[in-house]
């Protein structure tokens, strides 16, 4: 069964700190895996995506995330965080059928 | 301007009483999907349209029905509301071979 784990559920942190929030996945086949943000009141809004290719993708924002595939792992960073970033950030997978991981809630602080 | 929209945005609702809850997309996708979001569960897919007429499960279907009769529009029905239906609701859509863009949200309340 598709399954997506986020393993850090809140994090705080101080503006220009480096940020590394945890995302594995279990998916039998070919993967399409991404990550969105939801800031607070307002829909998710797409940071990045992996469909094939460099398994280093780049964002918007300064984000980006790495695709291990031997680790099912799917991890998002930004090498210095700002206020504006705290959000919550989901990761997901899918392609018709999609499946999301319970989010991390990041709150920066100024 | 290209968007999802979705209506109403806030609904407060009675145990049992059918609603139906809106939502249209401007940008001729053919793939539309419905989640909730549920503090500490994420987003959890109800249901999702591959085309007119095309629709199938996600993983939490139990209790809400569909219809794709058009492609612009997929609404979401409850036909008989419960209060574990309490959430916030997201429609999305999107083209082949891309992500998917999210509406504003719709806030249910069952009591």
């Amino acid at each position: 069964a598709q399954s997506v784990s986020q393993h850090n559920h809140h994090v705080i942190l101080s503006e220009a700190a480096s940020l590394e929030l945890g995302c594995n996945y279990s998916y039998g086949g070919t993967v399409n895996l991404f990550w969105y943000v939801q800031y607070p009141g307002q829909h998710l809004q797409l940071l990045l995506k992996y469909f094939s290719g460099d398994p280093l993708v780049k964002g918007i924002k300064g984000f980006e995330a790495e695709f291990i595939k031997s680790k099912f792992s799917f991890n998002l960073r930004k090498p210095s965080v700002q206020w504006s970033d705290t959000a919550e950030y989901f990761c997901g997978l899918g392609t018709y059928k999609y499946i999301f991981g319970t989010g991390t809630r990041l709150k920066v602080l100024a | 301007e290209a968007q999802v929209t979705q209506n109403p945005r806030y609904l407060i609702t009675v145990t049992g009483k059918k609603l139906t809850v809106t939502c249209s997309q401007n940008m001729n996708h053919e793939y539309m999907s419905w989640y909730r979001q549920d503090p500490g569960l994420g987003l959890r897919q109800i249901y999702y349209s591959m085309n007119v007429e095309v629709t199938d499960k996600g993983d939490v279907p139990e209790g809400y029905k569909v219809s794709r009769k058009e492609k612009r529009n997929f609404p979401l029905i409850l036909e008989s509301p419960s209060p574990n239906q309490t959430s916030l609701y997201f429609c999305a859509s999107r083209p082949p071979g891309e992500t998917q863009y999210f509406g504003p949200g719709t806030r249910l309340l069952v009591l």
